[in-house]
């Protein structure tokens, strides 16, 4: 079964300071990847996504991840933290149902506070 | 264009009750799905629907159900209220089953 790691429970930038989340997933085929962000009381919203081809991708908000197939990571990083940036981020993967649909799995989430 | 939209935006039950939250998807989207939060982690999958059929179950009891309209909207019901079931209720919607899912902004479900 796939499930997706990630180690950083909390985080605490300066803002302007570089940053970066890490995520780490297991899933025998080729994965689907992404990353979203909460706000307080919000839903999710989605920042990148990795399906095939260049393993940097970008996303929205200045955001950008690199899969790398042999440390199994999704890393998300951002060169310089905004104090809007201040929220939570899901690392999840995308897996196969039986059904023929398609389900995320998500880690537990990184709490992101910026510092001003 | 509008997001995925859910209602009730807040709710609250109490143990033993029934309740029924409702999606709408984004315009033109066929799939949607239902995740559950609870506070502290991250959202579980609870269903899948596409083109009104299931595709898939999370590992939920059959106290869970939901349901798909021709137009693409979906219910979730929970019967027979426990505390435990008190999260925020997340449905997504993409395009087919296997796309990429949006979120709306979820149901806050509170079981006293």
């Amino acid at each position: 079964a796939q499930s997706v790691t990630q180690p950083d429970i909390h985080i605490t930038v300066s803002e302007g300071a570089s940053l970066e989340l890490r995520c780490n997933y297991s899933y025998g085929a080729t994965p689907y990847l992404f990353w979203y962000v909460q706000s307080p009381g919000q839903g999710l919203q989605l920042l990148l996504k990795y399906f095939s081809g260049d393993t940097l991708v970008q996303g929205i908000k200045g955001f950008e991840a690199e899969f790398k197939r042999s440390q199994s990571s999704f890393n998300l990083r951002k060169p310089s933290v905004h104090w809007s940036d201040a929220a939570e981020y899901f690392c999840a993967v995308g897996a196969g149902l039986t059904g023929g649909g398609n389900k995320l799995t998500f880690g537990t989430g990184t709490q992101l506070k910026v510092e001003l | 264009d509008a997001g995925v939209t859910q209602s009730p935006t807040h709710l609250i039950k109490t143990r033993g009750q029934h309740v029924t939250l409702r999606c709408s998807p984004i315009s033109g989207h066929k799939s949607v799905s239902w995740y559950q939060q609870v506070l502290g982690q991250g959202p579980q999958f609870i269903f899948q629907y596409y083109e009104k059929e299931e595709r898939g179950r999370g590992n939920f009891p059959d106290r869970f159900s939901a349901r798909q309209f021709p137009n693409y909207s979906s219910e979730l019901n929970v019967n027979a209220l426990l505390l435990g079931d008190s999260a925020l209720y997340l449905c997504a919607s993409s395009l087919q089953d296997q796309e990429t899912q949006y979120f709306g902004p979820g149901t806050r479900l509170l079981v006293l």
